[in-house]
């Protein structure tokens, strides 16, 4: 399976404040995931977009798949301190792979 | 309830020594993985299980084994330990194939080799 690449590396911005990070990836994929860790945590599951899906939301999360530029966006609105945490993408190609590859992420910092 | 669980949380020994990490999932997941985090947070897989059965073995030095006595088990043993090893590792479990489904995280265990 094949990894996305997040960017920015490092977002820093203020409560209430939205954030947009960025994935791209290099084949065609069957679907993607968003993940979130707070430091020292595990990863926790955002939302998972299909590849015939432009948008989706959840909550103050917005992602959104452009199939055509290889790329998708996790938008965050009016964030909270709760929110600092890395994010990371993971698309999925549809292969026999039973497992996710992930970047580096991209760390998010909301200051109060 | 917590739905990954790995013991210990934190460990710490000498190169040299043999470890183990286990993971218990009581969610009715049929597939468990093993990932790595370095100090770079780039998080890698090492293993994947399926039903018990070994799926994905990536690149991973053959001191590292893991152990799947059940579906809701995945372990992992730790051989002559090194430097290098000093990572964090999470244990993962999904409904089927990782791409087509949510994994959840247990909450890593930090390995530090010293």
């Amino acid at each position: 399976s094949q990894q996305g690449e997040e960017d920015p590396q490092a977002l820093s911005i203020q409560e209430g404040e939205n954030a947009t990070m960025n994935c791209s990836y290099k084949t065609s994929i069957n679907n993607l995931q968003w993940y979130r860790q707070n430091s020292g945590r595990g990863l926790v599951h955002l939302i998972l977009i299909r590849s015939n899906e432009r948008e989706k939301h959840s909550g103050r999360l917005r992602v959104t798949l452009d199939t055509s530029k290889k790329s998708s966006s996790l938008l965050i609105t009016a964030s909270r301190a709760a929110d600092t945490a890395s994010y990371f993408c993971a698309p999925f190609a549809g292969d026999s792979g039973y497992a996710l590859n992930f970047g580096k992420g991209t760390s998010l910092l909301v200051t109060p | 309830d917590t739905a990954v669980s790995q013991t210990p949380k934190y460990l710490v020994t000498q190169m040299g020594n043999d470890k183990s990490i286990k993971c218990e999932q009581n969610l009715g997941h049929d597939t468990m993985y093993w990932y790595k985090q370095d100090s770079k947070k780039f998080l890698k897989i090492m293993f994947s299980y399926n039903n018990k059965e070994l799926i994905i073995n990536e690149t991973v030095p053959n001191r590292f084994s893991p152990k799947s006595p059940d579906k809701a088990h995945l372990n992992l043993h730790i051989n002559s330990l090194e430097l290098g090893d000093s990572a964090v590792y999470f244990c993962a479990s999904s409904r089927g194939r990782a791409g087509n489904y949510e994994q959840y995280f247990g909450p890593g265990t930090r390995l530090t080799v010293t």
